[in-house]
């Protein structure tokens, strides 16, 4: 089936750093999305992305956090700067179109450790 | 708010033997349920989705009605196999312009030969 890659699969960080995660999206997927993991806890939508433009943010997507997808890159999550409680899994996902009904396609995830 | 509600895990069952994994959800609009499946080291991948009410959806042996009267979208598989092993998460989505899917915790899955 579609793959999403993300890039790195681990990174650690002082707390305070920038970091930047990278997602390769489904070639002709249109909307693009984070979601954030906590160990043991269940996975939360963080921002939804369209169009160059956030078309929905959460609230635990913290004025630190900005997403963008220049030209058709990479999709980004930065984090600057980072806090303790950013450790966690980050998941990236795309989707064809914006419905109910269409599938998220999800990427293996980068595990972020802040120190 | 929207809410998934889910069987806690881990459960563990033998080969062969049937699975029930309950799932209930709480929304104001009419979603869209899906089945994701996660393995290790990996993203969840759909298992499989209904988005009309009454409707069955099924893939791989597993499958699960979309009771709207209920609010429930419980997954059952009649015998499963070591490599069912996994997390299984029972999630809504509402569309709209956003897409946000609403993932209940999870539950853990482990299949002894």
């Amino acid at each position: 089936g579609p793959k999403v890659l993300q890039i790195p699969s681990h990174q650690i960080i002082d707390m305070g750093q920038m970091v930047t995660l990278n997602c390769d999206p489904v070639s002709n997927h249109l909307y693009f999305y984070w979601y954030k993991q906590i160990l043991g806890q269940q996975m939360e939508f963080l921002v939804n992305f369209y169009n160059g433009k956030v078309m929905e943010k959460s609230k635990l997507f913290k004025d630190q956090f900005s997403v963008e997808r220049p030209d058709g890159s990479y999709f980004t999550l930065k984090i600057q700067p980072t806090a303790l409680e950013d450790s966690a899994v980050y998941f990236c996902a795309s989707s064809l179109a914006g419905g109910r009904q269409d599938t998220q396609y999800f990427g293996p995830g980068t595990r972020l450790l802040v120190l | 708010g929207d809410s998934v509600t889910q069987t806690e895990g881990p459960v563990t069952l033998s080969e062969g033997t049937s699975l029930t994994v309950n799932c209930s959800y709480e929304t104001k609009q009419y979603p869209t349920l899906f089945w994701y499946v996660q393995y290790p080291g990996e993203g969840p991948q759909l298992l499989f989705k209904v988005p009309k009410a009454n409707e069955k959806g099924s893939n791989r042996g597993f499958e699960a009605t979309y009771n709207k009267e209920a609010t429930s979208f419980h997954l059952q598989k009649a015998s499963v196999q070591e490599s069912d092993s996994a997390v299984y998460y029972c999630a809504l989505s509402k569309g709209s312009n956003t897409n946000k899917v609403v993932f209940g915790t999870g539950t853990r899955l482990q299949v002894l030969p």
